[in-house]
C-alpha cells in the first residue's frame, strides 16, 4: 500500500528545535525523489526541501536555508527534516512528498511533480 | 520564477466548465503541474508537464500551455470538484519549485 507517514510535528517555542520524520511503504524509497512543502494555516503551499536518490543531493528554500537540513535512510524507507533556529514564520503543517523526476542537465535531474502526499504534520512555533 | 495565477476564486454551478490560468514571470517550456487540494486533506497532483493527465484522474480535468502562459480546464464541473487548484512550476536545475497562489472553487 503505497503510503508517507509524517510523524514528530508539535508545538515549540521561537529558537527551538524539531525533528520531522517520514515513513515510506509501497514503493521503491530508494529510487525515488523526497521532499518537505508546508502549509501555512489558511494560506497556499510552499516548498521548503528536496532530497534526490542515491546520490542525495539537496536543495532548500531560501525561507530555511541554513536551519532546515533533510536527509534520508534509504535502509529503513525514511525521510527527516531537522528544523533548527525555529521562527513563528515556520508554523505550518509540513507534508512528506514523492516527487517525479523533472528537469535534467547532463549532470544531474531535479524533482518535477509531487505525486504522492503523506496527510501531513502540524508544527506550531509560539511561545 | 514568478507565478502568478487566476482567479484567486471563482464561483461555478455544477455543470459548468471552467478554466484557471497560470502566468509565468520567464518560459519555463512544459514544466507546469496543477493540483487539487480539498479542506482537510493534503494536495493531489492532477496534470503534469502542462497536459499530462495523471493515472486515475477523470478525463474532465485538462491542461495545456507553454512556455509562459497555461490553463487548466474543468469540463462539466461536478460536485467532488468544488476545491482549491494550484499550479507549480519545475523548470531548471536546481528547480524554485515556485506554486501559484491557488484558485478556491466554490459553488454558485
Amino acid at each position: 500500500q503505497l503510503q508517507l507517514v509524517e510523524s514528530g510535528g508539535g508545538l515549540v517555542k521561537p529558537g527551538g528545535s524539531l525533528r520531522l520524520s517520514c515513513a515510506a511503504s509501497g514503493f521503491t524509497f530508494r529510487d525515488s525523489y523526497m521532499a518537505w512543502i508546508r502549509q501555512a494555516p489558511g494560506k497556499g503551499l510552499e516548498w521548503v526541501a528536496y532530497i534526490t536518490n542515491s546520490l542525495s543531493d539537496t536543495n532548500y528554500a531560501a525561507s530555511v536555508k541554513g536551519r532546515f537540513t533533510i536527509s534520508r535512510d534509504n535502509t529503513n524507507d525514511a525521510l527527516f527534516l531537522q528544523m533548527n533556529s525555529l521562527r513563528a514564520e515556520d508554523t505550518a503543517v509540513y507534508y512528506c512528498v514523492r516527487a517525479q523526476i523533472g528537469a535534467c542537465t547532463s549532470t544531474r535531474c531535479g524533482p518535477g511533480a509531487f505525486d504522492m502526499w503523506g496527510q501531513g504534520t502540524l508544527v506550531t512555533v509560539s511561545s | 520564477i514568478q507565478v502568478t495565477q487566476s482567479p484567486s476564486s471563482l464561483s461555478a454551478s455544477v455543470g459548468d466548465t471552467i478554466t484557471i490560468t497560470c502566468q509565468a514571470s520567464h518560459d519555463i517550456s512544459n514544466y507546469l503541474n496543477w493540483y487539487q487540494q480539498k479542506p482537510g486533506q493534503p494536495p493531489k497532483l492532477l496534470i503534469y508537464g502542462a497536459s499530462n493527465l495523471e493515472p486515475g484522474v477523470p478525463s474532465r480535468f485538462s491542461g495545456n500551455g507553454f512556455g509562459t502562459d497555461f490553463s487548466f480546464t474543468i469540463n462539466s464541473l461536478q460536485p467532488e470538484d468544488f476545491a482549491t487548484y494550484y499550479c507549480q512550476e519545475y523548470d531548471d536545475v536546481p528547480p524554485a519549485l515556485t506554486f501559484g497562489g491557488g484558485t478556491k472553487v466554490d459553488i454558485k
